[in-house]
């Protein structure tokens, strides 16, 4: 139980263009979805928290124009990367908390190439 | 804020010999305190969790950590190690169960046929 669904795996963009990345939880209601950033050989840095039906909260240094983050329903969250530069490339992972026992649930993340 | 300590970047042992990563942690209130294992290219894999009770915890693939408060560690260990067990290791902490976790700069874990 408790499964979190990030989709895509991995994605080359071009520079200038916009990239979504969606975690989906399968089997439960995930009302908060963390958002992390990880770069090679790097430890996972908080990007963003989302709950659903609010705005979002990003952590300092993290430009919310470009990483914009929408936690429309209880089993949806995306992160939009807006003007994509060689610099976003990373890799991008979702967590989500979940009641059982204090567990997190993490996506299998998203490894984004910007050329 | 809290912040999580993993003193070594790298650890290598030999197969069948017991293998320790070390966690230090600093938070104000009681810890949740976690493990994770990942693999290239891939996301996180839950190893195991201290939330209260015991303070030894076992976990998945004959894992185990022991919290002890005093020292504010939470060192993984495992009594004798695997090839397969070669990865990246991350301690993470967070002070509820809503909140985000915060993760240490993980180790990486060698473990040499």
């Amino acid at each position: 139980g408790a499964v979190v669904s990030q989709h895509p795996s991995w994605v080359i963009c071009k520079s200038g263009t916009s990239v979504k990345i969606e975690c989906r939880s399968l089997d439960f209601q995930a009302t908060t979805m963390f958002w992390y950033r990880q770069f090679p050989k790097q430890s996972l840095m908080l990007m963003a928290t989302s709950n659903e039906g609010s705005k979002a909260t990003y952590e300092q240094g993290v430009e919310k124009d470009k990483f914009l983050i929408n936690h429309a329903s209880l089993t949806l969250s995306t992160l939009t990367v807006t003007s994509a530069h060689p610099e976003d490339s990373s890799f991008y992972i979702c967590s989500a908390p979940h009641g059982m026992n204090y567990g997190y649930t993490f996506g299998s993340g998203t490894r984004l190439t910007v050329v | 804020a809290q912040s999580v300590a993993q003193p070594e970047d790298q650890v290598n042992v030999a197969e069948g010999n017991p293998l320790t990563v070390k966690c230090t942690y600093s938070v104000s209130g009681n810890p949740y305190l976690f493990w994770y294992v990942q693999y290239p290219n891939r996301g996180l894999q839950f190893l195991l969790k201290y939330i209260t009770g015991d303070n030894l915890v076992k976990g998945s693939y004959g894992f185990e950590a022991e919290f002890n408060k005093s020292q504010t560690s939470f060192h993984l260990k495992k009594p004798s190690a695997l090839v397969s067990d070669s990865a990246l290791y991350f301690c993470a902490v967070s002070v509820a169960g809503n909140t985000p976790l915060v993760f240490g700069k993980g180790t990486r874990l060698s473990v040499i046929a």
